[in-house]
């Protein structure tokens, strides 16, 4: 069936780089997705990126794809105390034609220290 | 309005009991998604509604779980007979357009649900 994996805690040192990692089953997937939750806040989109791609990076954050292995990762470079927070992996996957449901991992606790 | 809101931000009920869960999406968005989230766990996929139909149901639960949307914008999901295990964050999303691949869902901050 479908699942998305992920690690469930990691802890970093401000300045630090963090690398949250995911594995998902759908190897048909079409977009992965890296959503940040904080207390008390809604689910944001912080970046996605299309199959086909291997690597895309937005300022501080690389996301990095290998289809082979169905890995995703993310990548928070110079880590800051505003990044602790619930990150969530999170995929379409090709039995939902209509691309209506988000499967999400169980969601990495992200914890920075000063 | 400037965001997806959710009312209320707390619910506690009895086991039992009926309870709705309003969401009301950012403006002009045709696309609404309610999710799950257990304690610990990431969001579940309920329900989406594209306009006023819900195009894909396949993740409520079961019969006691129900969702509408008669003019295209507020939402609502109703839970009859709750039971304990009824009890999480209940999410609202909405996104311009539908499918979540092509267009981006914006959160709620959600209803926290608990049944005793």
């Amino acid at each position: 069936g479908e699942d998305v994996e992920q690690s469930l805690f990691l802890s970093v040192r401000e300045g630090d780089s963090s690398v949250i990692n995911c594995t998902y089953t759908d190897s048909s997937s079409t977009y992965l997705y890296w959503y940040k939750q904080e207390p008390g806040a809604g689910l944001q989109l912080l970046t996605y990126i299309f199959s086909n791609m291997d690597m895309k990076q937005d300022q501080r954050l690389t996301v990095l794809l290998n289809k082979k292995d169905k890995h995703l990762s993310l990548r928070i470079a110079d880590t800051q105390t505003g990044d602790s927070a619930i990150y969530f992996c999170a995929e379409i996957p090709e039995a939902n034609q209509a691309g209506t449901a988000l499967i999400f991992g169980k969601g990495t606790t992200l914890s920075v220290s000063s | 309005g400037a965001g997806v809101s959710q009312t209320p931000s707390n619910k506690v009920t009895e086991k039992g009991k009926y309870v709705e869960l309003r969401c009301d999406p950012i403006s002009g968005h045709t696309a609404l998604y309610w999710y799950r989230q257990s304690l610990g766990q990431g969001p579940e996929f309920l329900i989406y509604f594209q306009g006023t139909g819900a195009a894909d149901d396949s993740g409520l639960p079961n019969d006691r779980f129900f969702a509408v949307r008669p003019e295209g914008s507020v939402s609502t999901l109703k839970i009859q007979r709750t039971e304990r295990g009824d009890s999480a964050v209940y999410l609202c999303a909405s996104s311009l357009t539908g499918g979540q691949g092509r267009s981006e869902a914006f959160f709620g901050q959600g209803t926290r649900l608990t049944v005793v």
